[in-house]
């Protein structure tokens, strides 16, 4: 089974440019979640999608990020324009169902904003 | 506070040594996740347990849901265990909230 796969692996962009993170999760898993690691800090949560509708975006600092799920498959996470507090690693993790079902995480995106 | 409390930050170990890494966390949870990240690498899942004590290769997990405190316990470590351990607990059924993550420990472990 293919696990949950992210690109770009890392991105380097200025600040006010656009980026935009993809993420495949696992074959047949309805729960898409993305996380951040901001440097020095723990992982904090982002946002959940089930399926295609977004179920929580408590997470998501602001509206330069924008995510989606087209069609309940991959997902994409859009930051724009980019500011120099975006830096960090962008996880995003995949489960079959909300509540006692593991977690797959991918291997994450790193993202520099100069 | 953190909901979610790891000790230690960082740990160093010989080859060999018996390592623990403690997670004490102050909300009610469903289920207890421990992660590893090795650098630059991504997260994978060591073990999800919601009670008692669960065992894979040299690594054992516990779990004390009365006192909310949870270790993860490395026998005859070796320097490929070196990586950030991380705790994360996830919400009770029907509650709202997201899963929440320790800080990590980093370990290393020396030849």
């Amino acid at each position: 089974e293919a696990g949950v796969t992210q690109f770009p692996s890392h991105s380097v962009i200025e600040k006010g440019q656009t980026v935009t993170l993809r993420c495949d999760p696992i074959s047949g898993h309805d729960n898409l979640y993305w996380y951040r690691r901001v440097m020095g800090k723990e992982i904090k949560f982002l946002l959940h999608f089930v399926k295609e509708s977004k179920q929580d975006e408590s997470g998501m600092p602001n509206n330069r990020f924008l995510a989606e799920r087209t069609g309940g498959t991959y997902s994409t996470l859009k930051v724009q324009p980019a500011e120099l507090e975006d830096s960090g690693v962008y996880f995003c993790a995949s489960s079959q169902s909300r509540f006692n079902s593991p977690l797959h995480f991918g291997n994450g995106t790193r993202l520099t904003v100069t | 506070k953190n909901e979610v409390e790891q000790s230690p930050q960082n740990l160093t170990a010989q080859e060999g040594e018996f390592i623990t890494i403690n997670c004490s966390y102050s909300v009610g949870i469903s289920a207890l996740h421990w992660l590893q990240q090795h650098p630059g690498g991504g997260i994978v899942s060591l073990f999800m347990l919601s009670s008692g004590k669960k065992k894979h290769g040299r690594l054992i997990a516990t779990i004390n849901i009365q006192e909310k405190h949870s270790s993860l316990h490395i026998t005859a470590s070796h320097p490929r265990d070196s990586a950030v351990y991380i705790c994360a607990v996830a919400p009770r059924r029907g509650s709202a909230r997201q899963l929440t993550f320790g800080s990590g420990t980093q370990l290393t472990v020396l030849p």
